[in-house]
């Protein structure tokens, strides 16, 4: 199975700054014969289910505002959120789904400071 | 509008069953793979498994396999989870989700709101 880290655990940024979380995978998922990370961002707001804000590492998904943003390739990742508003406070996830058993990482916290 | 909603949850003791739906809209539901993932409380996600839009091809995380069994039925728009042998590390509340694209290799674009399952004496 592929292991998918992220750090850190939890952050606190100030609103407006940049918040940036990392996440890794245990072996690459970057796919070859068509050069696309298998690899997606989530978001999830206490109560609520996940949404998914980045799909193939660096594509943001329809409706998700540009201050989000998805980088790297075959192990490593970053998501990056360049301007933190008080409503992205949430937990976010990566998933790697190029092999199953479809993996997320242990989750980040962003708070506030 | 792509709506996902999750019934059946409630509360089961160990070793009993249950059965999960998750009525969907809003999508040619037939083209979509679907997953299931659940979220213990308070803690991160799991992947748990996902069937193809024809429901020929399944797959299971190593925790369920052999236990909980994904379905579908393309003519009413449903996605189940049969749940057997049900375990306290059951307790979960568990999301259905769309794949993105027509291959089960894809991430999840929409979610419903979950449905809690409890297992406990």
């Amino acid at each position: 199975d592929i292991v998918m880290t992220q750090s850190p655990d939890s952050l606190a940024v100030s609103l407006g700054e940049r918040a940036t979380i990392n996440c890794k995978s245990s072996q690459s998922v970057l796919y070859s014969s068509n050069n696309k990370n298998y690899l997606g961002w989530y978001q999830q707001k206490p109560g609520q289910p996940p949404k998914l804000l980045i799909y193939w590492a660096s594509t943001r998904e329809s409706g998700v505002p540009d201050r989000f943003s998805g980088s790297g390739s075959g192990t490593d990742f970053t998501l990056t959120i360049s301007s933190l508003q008080a409503e992205d406070v949430a937990i976010y996830y990566c998933q790697q789904y190029y092999s199953i058993p479809f993996t997320f990482g242990p989750g980040t916290k962003v708070d506030i400071k | 509008e792509v709506q996902l909603l999750e019934s059946g949850g409630g509360l089961v003791q160990p070793g009993g069953s249950l059965r999960l739906s998750c009525a969907a809209s809003g999508f040619t539901f037939s083209s979509y793979a679907m997953s299931w993932v659940r979220q213990a409380p308070g803690k991160g996600l799991e992947w748990v498994s996902v069937i193809s839009g024809s429901g020929g091809s399944t797959y299971y995380a190593d925790s369920v396999k052999g236990r909980l069994t994904i379905s579908r039925d393309n003519s009413n728009n449903t996605l189940f989870l049969q749940m057997n042998s049900l375990r306290a590390e059951d307790t979960a509340v568990y999301f259905c989700a769309k794949g993105g694209g027509t291959s089960y290799y894809s991430a999840c674009d929409y979610w419903g709101q979950g449905a809690l399952v409890t297992v406990s004496s």
